[in-house]
């Protein structure tokens, strides 16, 4: 197991295309997590899953933004009409159960132009 | 006012300096992590904390609960730890970042 892998690393896309990104956590790893950061900030949480279910969803999750985690292991998280202030980078971490550190994925940097 | 709040924002040192990067916090927490990122974004999992002290080779890291308040030390900096430190804590089961503390060594 070489960690969390994320794809892609970069996209670029048009605005109003719809762009889905892959978070293939550590495989025991029941807890998986989307953040979002911004150049110059800290990552900021968009939501979790606790196995396939989907725990909580930040108020930065708009309607636009779906992640589903089917079968308990990889992730997707989809943008649907991109904006401009999409642009960011969209990070996965996950982790064994609430007590354990986390294991962050390189990240997918999307550039919305 | 973040609810995560690092100083310095930038910091430059030479090689060898005693680093220290600081971390306050204005929520409960049941956790504090220490992370670094490297540009082109990859996180690396330094500490978590939740109490006293924990070292790993020339980083230390600090937690003072009462004062809602921790510390990164890095002693003997060199080059290679220039990278930005971010400190988070969790806070029911999410992390809350802080804004990071970019870190420069200069040989």
């Amino acid at each position: 197991d070489t960690g969390v892998s994320q794809n892609p690393r970069h996209k670029i896309t048009k605005r109003g295309q719809n762009v889905t990104f892959r978070c293939d956590p550590i495989s025991e790893h029941n807890r998986l997590y989307w953040y979002r950061q911004t150049l110059g900030q800290g990552p900021e949480f968009l939501t979790y899953f606790q196995n396939e279910a989907q725990l909580e969803k930040s108020r930065l999750l708009s309607d636009r933004f779906s992640a589903e985690r089917p079968k308990g292991s990889f992730s997707t998280l989809e943008i649907q009409r991109t904006e401009q202030g999409d642009s960011a980078m969209y990070l996965c971490a996950s982790s064994l159960d609430t007590f354990y550190g986390y294991t962050f994925g390189s990240g997918t940097r999307l550039t919305v132009v | 006012k973040n609810e995560v709040e690092q100083s310095p924002q930038n910091l430059t040192a030479q090689e060898g300096e005693f680093i220290t990067i600081n971390c306050s916090y204005s929520v409960g927490i049941s956790a504090l992590h220490w992370l670094q990122q490297h540009p082109g974004g990859g996180i690396v999992s330094l500490f978590m904390l939740s109490s006293g002290k924990k070292k790993h080779g020339r980083l230390i890291a600090t937690i003072n609960i009462q004062e809602k308040h921790s510390s990164l030390h890095i002693t003997a900096s060199h080059p290679r730890d220039s990278a930005v430190y971010i400190c988070a804590v969790k806070n029911t089961d999410k992390l809350i970042f802080g804004t990071g503390t970019r870190l420069q060594v200069f040989p």
